[in-house]
C-alpha cells in the first residue's frame, strides 16, 4: 500500500523568507509525486510533479520541490514567500502500474501555510 | 481550454435522501476520478472511470456509485444519505490511458451538507 505523510499541520513563515513544506512517502515501486494547493472554498490546484529525471522540479508560482529517493521525501520549497501563498498544501503519490493502470492518488493530510507580513 | 466543472456547487439534503453530482472533464480528457474531502478523513479516493468503465474503486460502501457517459462526463450518486456523508466532493480529470504520469486537474467541488 502507498502512503504519504505531511508531518506539519501548519507552517508559519514571514513574507520574504524561504519556505519549506515537508512530505515523505512510502510506496512499493517507482513513485509519481505531486503537490497541490487549495484555497478556501476551492478545488485543488496543481503546482508541480516528479516523474523521473532531475530531482529538482520547478512548478507554478515560483514553487519547486526536491525528490530524495534515499530519504523518500519530496519537500516543497519557495525562496521567498508571499502573503498570497497562504493556503492548504497537499502532497500526493501515485505508483506506476505497468498494466491495469489507474489514476488513484493517495494524499497526505495537508499542511496549512501561513505567511505573515 | 475550459477547466473541470462540477454541478451543483452546493447541496443541502436530509438523511435518507439520495443525491447525484455531476462532473464535466476538460475537453479531451477520458479519465474522471472522484474524491471525498472531510476535515476528519482528509482527501479520500472514491473511484475512477475511464472510457465509461470503472477502473479503480476506493474503500467506500456500496451507497456510493458512479458512472461515465460516452462524452466522458461523469456522475456520482450517494443513496440513503448519512450525516457523515457531509463533505466536499471533488472531481478530477486527466488524459491518462494506463499507468501514465498525467496530471489530474480538479474541479471546484460540490459541497454536500446532510442534515
Amino acid at each position: 500500500a502507498q502512503s504519504v505523510a505531511q508531518p506539519e499541520d501548519q507552517v508559519n513563515v514571514a513574507e520574504g523568507n524561504p519556505l519549506t513544506v515537508k512530505c515523505t512517502y512510502s510506496v512499493s515501486g517507482n513513485p509519481y509525486l505531486f503537490w497541490y494547493v487549495q484555497y478556501p472554498n476551492r478545488g485543488l490546484q496543481f503546482l508541480l510533479k516528479y516523474i523521473t529525471g532531475d530531482n529538482l522540479v520547478k512548478g507554478s508560482y515560483g514553487f519547486e520541490a526536491e525528490f530524495n529517493k534515499s530519504q523518500t521525501s519530496f519537500h516543497l520549497k519557495k525562496p521567498s514567500a508571499l502573503v498570497s501563498d497562504s493556503a492548504l498544501y497537499f502532497c500526493a503519490v501515485r505508483v506506476y502500474i505497468l498494466t491495469g493502470g489507474g489514476n488513484k492518488l493517495t494524499f497526505g493530510t495537508g499542511t496549512q501555510l501561513k505567511v505573515e507580513l | 481550454k475550459a477547466g473541470v466543472t462540477q454541478t451543483p456547487r452546493y447541496l443541502i439534503k436530509t438523511r435518507g435522501q439520495q443525491v447525484t453530482l455531476s462532473c464535466s472533464p476538460i475537453s479531451g480528457h477520458r479519465s474522471v476520478s472522484w474524491y471525498q474531502q472531510t476535515p476528519g478523513q482528509g482527501l479520500q479516493f472514491l473511484f475512477e472511470y475511464f472510457s465509461e468503465t470503472q477502473r479503480n474503486k476506493g474503500n467506500f460502501p456500496g451507497r456510493f456509485s458512479g458512472r461515465q457517459f460516452s462524452n466522458s462526463r461523469s456522475e456520482m450518486n450517494v443513496s440513503t444519505l448519512e450525516l457523515g456523508d457531509s463533505a466536499l466532493y471533488l472531481c478530477a480529470s486527466s488524459s491518462s490511458q494506463s499507468g501514465g504520469a498525467d496530471t489530474q486537474y480538479f474541479g471546484p467541488g460540490t459541497r454536500l451538507t446532510v442534515l
